[in-house]
Order: C-alpha cells, then structure tokens, then sequence
C-alpha cells in the first residue's frame, strides 16, 4: 500500500486525557501536512512539515497541541487534557511536488 | 483572514443533468484552486485543479476560474447517483508555503 496511512482510525477518549495520532505519509513525500474536520466544515489546517522542520502552524493549534515529524518520516499529532470540542476527524496529508494527498483520518470523540 | 466561501447546499440534481458548483476567494493573490471529492466518513480526494483563468475540462468534469472575479466553478456533466459526495474547493494564496484553504463544501444529490 502506498497511501498515507493513520492510526488509530477511530479513538474514543474521556476529557483530560491525552491522545496520540501516527500518520505515514507516501513514502517520497517530504512533506507532509495536519489538518482538523469537523461536522458541515471544510478541512481547517493545523500544521506543515517540509522533512523534519514544522514550518506553519496554525493558530488553532493551541499549546494542548503537539506535533513532530522525526527524521523526516512518519509524524505524531498528540492532544493533551482533551477537551470536548477536539471532537473531529484529524486529516494528514502528504505531498511531494503536486497535489495533497490525504489519509483516511482519525476520528477522535471526547466524552 | 484568508477565505474560501461554498454554498453548503445540498444541491440536489436528476440524474443525467449537469451539476454546478461554485466557489469565491478572498486572496486577489491566490495561485492554485483545487476541487476535492469527499464521500461521507472518507477522506478528501483530488478531482480537479486549475491554475489559469478559463476552463479545464477532465471527462465529465469541467473546472472554471475567473480570477478578476474570484471565483472557481466545478461542472459536472451528465451527472450520477455515485457522484452524490461534498465537494470541497480549496484554495492555495500567495506567497508563503503551500497550504490549501478549504471552504466547508457544497453538498451534492445526484437523485435517480
């Protein structure tokens, strides 16, 4: 499979704990994006790799957010003290020198 | 604030007609504008892109961009039932890196 691949898919958590989210991006895909859907929204961007430095981040993504893309591959998006409204389904993507190519997304409910 | 602004619709359609989707921007600057295809509970897919004013036509699928106006358009012609999806347009402004902004998407019903 040469796809962008993310785990977990789905991720039922209660509010105040932490979450982590892998994405695997193409593999000659250097970069590498997080983006956040929820309900009756269009994708809403959160942050950008170009190999391992996060070069955007949106102001969306609050100090509870954490990013990281060591070495350059595979990236973890981890949410700390979850909160009710970080309900959504958090897209990454990839792309090399063309179009964005998306994952199927982890859906995350908080309870 | 950079924008992308879709009609949420849904826009419903017979089978066999053509569907119009439309979509303004806010970025006079913008550089790239995307149409997306999002079945419910999947992920976005790539449909369409355009980067110069007109038309760009792909089988069934027709891009417009009028960038005096601001506005990307998405034709679908003879329209079926599994084209029923969002349809997200995205937009990449100027400068900076490359980020797409997404408008919140047209809602499409393709009814038999």
């Amino acid at each position: 499979d040469t796809g962008v691949s993310q785990n977990p898919r789905h991720k039922i958590t209660k509010r105040g704990q932490n979450v982590t989210f892998r994405c695997d991006p193409i593999s000659e895909h250097n970069r590498l994006y997080w983006y956040r859907q929820t309900l009756g929204q269009g994708p809403e961007f959160l942050t950008y790799f170009q190999n391992e430095a996060q070069l955007e981040k949106s102001r969306l993504l609050s100090d509870r957010f954490s990013a990281e893309r060591p070495k350059g591959s595979f990236s973890t998006l981890e949410i700390q003290r979850t909160e009710q409204g970080d309900s959504a389904m958090y897209l990454c993507a990839s792309r090399d020198s063309g179009e964005l190519f998306f994952g199927e997304g982890s859906r995350l409910t908080v309870l | 604030q950079k924008e992308v602004e879709q009609n949420s619709g849904p826009l419903s359609v017979p089978e066999g007609a053509i569907a119009s989707l439309n979509c303004t921007y806010s970025d006079r600057g913008s550089q790239s504008f995307f149409w997306y295809r999002q079945y419910s509970g999947k992920s976005p897919e790539l449909i369409m892109f355009i980067y110069s004013n007109g038309d760009k036509e792909d089988g069934r699928f027709t891009a417009q961009l009028n960038k005096a106006s601001q506005y990307v358009s998405l034709l679908i012609r003879d329209s079926q039932p599994s084209d029923s999806a969002t349809y997200l347009c995205a937009v990449r402004a100027s400068g900076g890196s490359y980020i797409p902004t997404f408008g919140r998407g047209t809602s499409l019903i393709v009814h038999p």
